[in-house]
């Protein structure tokens, strides 16, 4: 069985440009979630959907950051303009079923870095 | 808000030496607490849930253990290859709850 997969691995980019990664989630997966990691903290949720739909994005800054999930499969993450303090890992990570989250997988993730 | 603290940030262990992590969490209502392992450069890979005080989980040298304040990972006679981040994370019951996820606690074991 395939995993999640992620790209791009590794971003580089200057305070205010934007940037977009992308998620392919397990195939049959319902549930799909964004999370933010910085450096020595746990994941943090951004955003859930449930097919096409948003469950929770209580934790999104909205301002800057957008998602979107097409078609209930492939999720992109957009950050426009992107703040020094964007700097993380952003890991992508789909489960089953809406409430169970033992049988969510997590992708590798994208280390951000904003200069 | 639900709250998780893991403890200690950082261990160090001689290889076989055994030893556990704690995660202590505050929750409405426990869902689920679940455990993974992250190694650098990596998503978080699943360990282990628990959903009820008492209920002990193990899989190789790992074994979980959890009451209603706290989980404990149990290491035992561990190897270099045990090295990683240990998370713990917890769900809250009724409706919707999302999943938060503690600092996590960094494991060296030297040969």
């Amino acid at each position: 069985e395939a995993g999640v997969a992620q790209s791009p691995r590794y971003k580089i980019i200057e305070k205010r440009q934007s940037v977009a990664f992308w998620c392919n989630p397990i195939s049959g997966h319902a549930t799909l979630y964004w999370y933010q990691q910085i450096l020595g903290q746990g994941p943090k949720l951004l955003i859930q959907f449930q097919n096409n739909g948003v469950v929770d994005d209580s934790q999104l800054p909205k301002d800057r950051f957008s998602a979107e999930r097409l078609k209930g499969v492939d999720s992109t993450l957009k950050i426009q303009p992107a703040k020094l303090e964007d700097s993380a890992v952003y890991l992508c990570a789909s489960s089953l079923r809406d409430r169970d989250f033992t049988e969510a997988f997590f992708g590798q993730g994208t280390r951000l870095t904003v200069v | 808000e639900d709250q998780v603290t893991q403890s200690p940030e950082a261990l160090r262990l001689q290889e076989g030496e055994s030893s556990s992590l704690n995660c202590s969490y505050t929750v409405s209502g426990l869902r689920g607490l679940f455990w993974y392992r992250q190694d650098p450069g990596k998503g978080p890979e699943f360990l282990f849930t628990l959903y009820s005080a008492g209920e002990e989980k193990e899989k190789e040298r790992l074994k979980a253990t959890l009451t209603k304040k706290e989980s404990f990972l149990h290491i035992t006679a561990p190897k270099p290859e045990d090295s990683a981040t240990y998370l713990c994370a917890v769900q809250g019951s009724g409706g919707y709850q999302k999943v938060t996820f503690g600092t996590g606690t960094k494991l060296q074991v030297i040969p």
